[in-house]
């Protein structure tokens, strides 16, 4: 059983919308990572996340993305406006500290047509 | 910068033959270092971590590990495979961000 329960599992979404990927830990942890992998291509770090605020963001991670954790508990994964590209596996990680082991979800698969 | 090498695309063993998947790391200062183990569908299980002290670490489903800091690798080893240990593996360093960065993977086939 995964520590961190991402959905949807699939998402499909037409070109130019928005999409909301969501993260919950089951246990309370602080440190929150995004990361992405386009098919057949390596586990790319999109974002990570620490009380409340981001503190380190890739390249990636550009003005159509942003994340947030609205009630406390949902860690999202928000894309403004999707693209063709954005088609990926989604990986939401948490980590008990700033050096701990990061464990991951099993991943939304973002579609876009 | 910090990266990660998996010279090997893809490896095929026999069902209780010994495994080891290679991983070469670069980065300036003492790395973190872990392997990552994906199945088909899933997401990312940790297998095993080094951080610091002894060389040699013990993980998960009897794998294990050893950091080499002249050669500047941490290859992943399991001296009787079987076959539900077919998945893609990842090594992965995390940076003084700590962010993961994680290699192309290796892809374990294991025969009957």
């Amino acid at each position: 059983e995964p520590e961190v329960t991402q959905t949807p599992s699939h998402q499909v979404t037409q070109m130019g919308q928005e999409v909301i990927l969501r993260c919950v830990p089951i246990s309370n942890h602080l440190y929150f990572y995004w990361y992405r992998q386009i098919l057949g291509q390596k586990v790319e770090f999109l974002v990570s996340f620490y009380n409340n605020e981001i503190s380190e963001k890739s390249e990636i991670f550009d003005d159509q993305f942003s994340v947030e954790r609205p009630d406390g508990s949902n860690f999202t994964l928000k894309i403004r406006s999707t693209k063709l590209e954005d088609s990926a596996m989604y990986f939401c990680a948490r980590a008990g500290g700033p050096n701990q082991p990061q464990h991951f979800g099993d991943g939304t698969r973002l579609s876009i047509l | 910068a910090q990266s990660v090498t998996q010279p090997d695309i893809h490896i095929t063993v026999s069902e209780g033959a010994s495994l080891e998947l290679r991983c070469n790391y670069s980065y300036g200062a003492t790395p973190y270092l872990f392997w990552y183990v994906q199945s088909p569908g899933q997401g990312l299980q940790l297998l095993l971590k080094y951080f610091s002290g002894d060389t040699l670490v013990q993980g998960i489903k009897g794998f294990e590990a050893e950091f080499k800091r002249s050669q500047s690798s941490f290859n992943l080893r399991k001296p009787s495979v079987h076959w539900s240990d077919a998945a893609e593996y990842f090594c992965a360093v995390q940076g003084s961000a700590r962010q993961l960065t994680f290699g192309s993977g290796t892809q374990l086939t294991v025969l009957p």
